[in-house]
């Protein structure tokens, strides 16, 4: 089976870093993608990792470890629009399909 | 360029009506995906195109639910017999359907409500 988990919900403060984690036991495993989607919007897309190692894109970064099955986004110096879900998605073996989480919903507060 | 269409953007129909959502995926993609989006749940993926055939249609819940794609372009998602629980945003994506990277683009849904 596919197993994705993340926390349903975090908060911090405009200005702050905060780290979402995600743990992932799949049968198989080709690339982990991070997305936006704030509330009735389409989900945007923001990192992919296949390889282990840190990949930073501006105040976003992504983390993976493969071996763990686990992986983080890491958002710097919030602001308020970064308030919105954030959705881990791996892409396992064969087709192109993606096996999403539920997604973090993160509030950012002044 | 555009991005990926969908419409309606809202649909309300009853309980037995059938309903079609459509697609438009964004120029040049090859590969175009459905996926349904219910209140406190993850994307549930539905089915996967590359070009107009369907290798993967593992996602469909009931046989209630078709898709076919036309000209290796726009898709259109049946649902035959509506019922309650079909109640869900409906998102469709695309990409270009290669390459290790690939990378699906999403469209803004169609929310289905079924009365």
């Amino acid at each position: 089976g596919q197993n994705i988990d993340q926390p349903t919900e975090m908060t911090a403060t405009e200005g702050a870093i905060v780290q979402i984690n995600c743990t992932y036991q799949t049968s198989g495993f080709n690339g982990l993608f991070w997305y936006q989607q704030h509330a009735g919007e389409a989900p945007t897309f923001l990192s992919y990792n296949v390889l282990d190692g840190l990949e930073e894109k501006g105040r976003f970064s992504s983390f993976l470890s493969r071996s763990k099955g686990y992986s983080y986004l890491l958002l710097k110096e919030l602001q308020m629009k970064d308030s919105a879900s954030y959705l881990c998605a791996v892409r396992t073996t064969g087709f192109q399909k993606l096996v999403f989480g539920t997604g973090t919903r993160l509030l950012v507060s002044p | 360029g555009a991005g990926v269409s969908q419409s309606p953007s809202n649909k309300v129909t009853e309980k037995g009506k059938d309903v079609e959502l459509r697609c438009d995926p964004i120029s040049g993609h090859t590969a175009l995906y459905w996926y349904r989006q219910s209140l406190g749940q993850g994307l549930e993926f539905l089915i996967y195109f590359q070009g107009n055939s369907a290798p993967d249609k593992s996602g469909l819940p009931s046989d209630r639910f078709s898709a076919e794609r036309t000209g290796g372009s726009v898709s259109t998602l049946t649902i035959q017999r509506t019922q309650q629980e079909d109640s869900a945003v409906y998102l469709c994506a695309s990409s270009l359907g290669r390459g290790f990277t690939d990378t699906q683009y999403f469209g803004p849904g169609t929310r289905l409500t079924v009365l």
